[in-house]
């Protein structure tokens, strides 16, 4: 079975720093683009970043520019999600998502995590 | 930045009803488009990909088309099960979501 299992959200004050997991399996993981993408309360889905089936390429929005990074390990089947300086606007449900065809170029996801939670709060 | 308008970001159809949802591209994306189904509490799941190929195992009354910077989403015939938000999403350059269109049963 195909499978993304999202952890490591949680609760942290502003400023600081949470690194997001997804575990993949029943796939090819090195053979895709992931992408991280979030929902904040009661919001619209708003892509986050990607990141190439090598590592060699990374994308950003611009509001987590600097902040956040996006990594692989391709040998443990894991993406990441280093979020850094964080705020309140950061708190949301994170997903991880694969590309729907292994391409050279995203093209959008057709497998997702159930979602991690993380609340940035005082 | 491409930025998709998604219209309307609400409305409530009858069971049975054809339901059209717009959304439209800030600039030329081609047929660079997908629309996702998301429940509350869940997931979103992908319906439509290529503006308007049907992912495999999605009920043929939803449907997409268009290009360039129009795109439509119809159910055919609306059913309890189809309540969920509508977001499309443009993959022309990097990735981006349209606001969402909540769909309620009258």
């Amino acid at each position: 079975e195909v499978q993304l299992v999202e952890s490591g959200g949680g609760l942290v004050q502003p400023g600081g720093s949470l690194r997001l997991s997804c575990a993949a399996s029943g796939f090819t993981f090195s053979s895709y683009w992931m992408s991280w993408v979030r929902q904040a309360p009661g919001k619209g889905l708003e892509w986050v970043a990607n990141i190439k089936q090598d590592g060699s390429e990374k994308y950003y929005v611009d509001s987590v520019k600097g902040r956040f990074t996006i990594s692989r390990d391709n040998a443990k089947n894991s993406l990441y999600l280093q979020m850094n300086s964080l705020r309140a606007e950061d708190t949301a449900v994170y997903y991880c998502a694969r590309d729907r065809y292994s391409s050279s170029w995203p093209v959008g996801m057709d497998v997702w995590g159930q979602g991690t939670t993380v609340t940035v709060s005082s | 930045d491409i930025q998709m308008t998604q219209s309307p970001s609400s409305l409530s159809a009858s069971v049975g009803d054809r339901v059209t949802i717009t959304c439209q591209a800030s600039q030329d994306i081609s047929n660079y488009l997908n629309w996702y189904q998301q429940k509350p509490g869940k997931a979103p799941k992908l319906l439509i990909y290529d503006a308007s190929n049907l992912e495999t195992g999605v009920p043929s009354r939803f449907s997409g088309s268009g290009s360039g910077t129009d795109f439509t989403f119809t159910i055919s015939s609306l059913q309890p099960e189809d309540i969920a938000t509508y977001y499309c999403q443009q993959y022309d350059n990097l990735l981006s979501f349209g606001g969402g269109t909540k769909v309620e049963i009258k």
